[in-house]
């Protein structure tokens, strides 16, 4: 089945370096893919999203592009803040199938 | 701004004990889900409704967990009885129409079974 792969947290960086957190998938066809953040103690909101291969979503400064070749979608981010603290989720969904997420990648950002 | 709302925030029951979360979905929104994140990991879908019927339940443990959206507007999550594993953060979404329009979530009902 669909599957989506982040890589394990947390990530501690500090202010005004630069993020990477890795995502891959697996499906069947050829989905659109997203990235989601939860702040503490709220739900989760949609920060982008690509729905074909080499689409690049960006979005306060996060960017992620995919990839079909390397079945990738890595959050990137040139500079980040304390305030981006949070957990990053990618997600996958396509056909009318279920929108599926990975577990999830915990961000620290320090001062 | 529109936000699905949820209620309550936070749950503490008993196991064996019947426990209900309700979400109402921004206005005008077909499609309601419900979620179940547990700690650490990403949401998994349990439910999903287009307006009152249900599209997918095939998730739901439906020998003691049961859903509905009797109005096709606000939603109820029920678990009778309560065990251990269910302790988790309850998500609801809603989204326009289909499965490819953007999901809106709400804050989520952390529950505690003891």
């Amino acid at each position: 089945g669909d599957s989506v792969t982040q890589m394990e947290g947390p990530v501690t960086l500090s202010e005004e370096a630069f993020l990477t957190i890795n995502c891959t998938y697996t499906a069947t066809g050829y989905p659109s893919l997203f990235w989601y953040v939860q702040y503490p103690g709220e739900g989760l909101q949609l920060l982008l999203k690509a729905t074909k291969a080499d689409d690049k979503g960006s979005n306060k400064g996060f960017e992620a592009t995919y990839r079909k070749e390397t079945t990738s979608f890595h959050l990137e981010k040139g500079s980040v803040q304390v305030s981006d603290s949070a957990v990053y989720f990618c997600a996958l969904i396509w056909a009318g199938n279920m929108l599926t997420f990975g577990g999830g990648t915990r961000l620290m950002v320090k001062p | 701004e529109a936000e699905v709302a949820q209620s309550p925030r936070y749950k503490i029951t008993e196991k064996s004990q019947a426990v209900a979360f309700w979400c109402d979905p921004i206005s005008g929104h077909a499609t309601l889900y419900w979620y179940r994140q547990i700690l650490g990991q990403g949401p998994e879908l349990l439910v999903q409704f287009q307006d009152e019927s249900v599209v997918d339940d095939s998730q739901l443990p439906k020998d003691r967990f049961s859903a509905e959206r009797l109005k096709g507007v606000d939603s109820t999550l029920k678990i009778q009885p309560a065990e251990l594993g269910d302790s988790a953060m309850y998500l609801c979404a809603s989204s326009l129409g289909s499965m490819l329009d953007e999901q809106y979530f709400g804050p989520g009902t952390r529950l505690t079974v003891t």
